[in-house]
């Protein structure tokens, strides 16, 4: 079964600063999918970014950017600038290229500070 | 319709009353999933339906759990005699795409049920 792992239960950044949230995954497949979803309190869940794992290049999307390191496992999401609007749950998902079905990380919460 | 929608918000329950939870997806949309997330925790997988069929029920924690997408658009999760450990936020999701969660999902707000 596939695994994803959050290390960092909470995390907190100044407005305008840069941070970074750490996901690993354990897998002995080669196609895959991996995703960052984001959860506002009290809001409903959307996506962040999405990087398939062929695509050698690391997705971003403005502020957010991803580290990903095939070899590793690791998948690290980036937020630049960080802005208020970004307090947020923030889960790390995964789906092998053969299955229809995601797994979730625990989370990190992130509070930006003014 | 705007999003994917869930019906109701809130929901409490006597230890032993039946539920039902409804989902109404993204028009259009072929993949829906039916999530479990405890307080402080990622949505768990429960159940899956590609249209009208229900393609992996794997994570439905017992069999007082069902779902079912009739016509390939509103689904429903019904629990049968509640327990406390029931207690949770479901989440429903949607995704145009017919390789389920290999696409973007599109989540609605959640039912917090809490059985009392």
């Amino acid at each position: 079964a596939q695994t994803v792992t959050q290390s960092q239960p909470e995390m907190s950044v100044q407005e305008a600063e840069t941070v970074t949230l750490s996901c690993t995954y354990d897998t002995s497949e080669s196609n895959y999918y991996l995703f960052w979803y984001k959860q506002p309190p009290s809001r409903q869940m959307i996506l962040v970014i999405r990087q398939e794992a062929y695509k050698q290049q690391n997705a971003t999307e403005n502020r957010f950017s991803v580290n990903f390191q095939k070899a590793a496992k690791s998948f690290s999401l980036k937020i630049s600038d960080s802005q208020l609007g970004d307090t947020a749950m923030y889960f790390c998902a995964f789906t092998s290229g053969g299955s229809y079905i995601p797994t979730f990380g625990r989370g990190t919460s992130l509070i930006v500070h003014p | 319709g705007a999003g994917v929608s869930q019906s109701p918000r809130y929901k409490v329950a006597k230890r032993g009353q039946d539920v039902a939870l409804r989902c109404d997806p993204i028009s259009g949309h072929v993949s829906l999933f039916w999530y479990q997330q405890a307080l402080g925790q990622g949505p768990e997988f429960l159940t899956y339906f590609q249209n009208e069929a229900q393609l992996d029920k794997s994570g439905l924690p017992s069999d007082r759990f069902f779902a079912e997408r009739p016509e390939g658009s509103v689904s429903t999760l019904k629990i049968q005699r509640t327990q406390q450990e029931d207690s949770a936020v479901y989440l429903c999701a949607s995704s145009l795409e017919s390789g389920g969660g290999r696409g973007e999902q599109y989540f609605g707000p959640g039912t917090r049920l809490t059985v009392t």
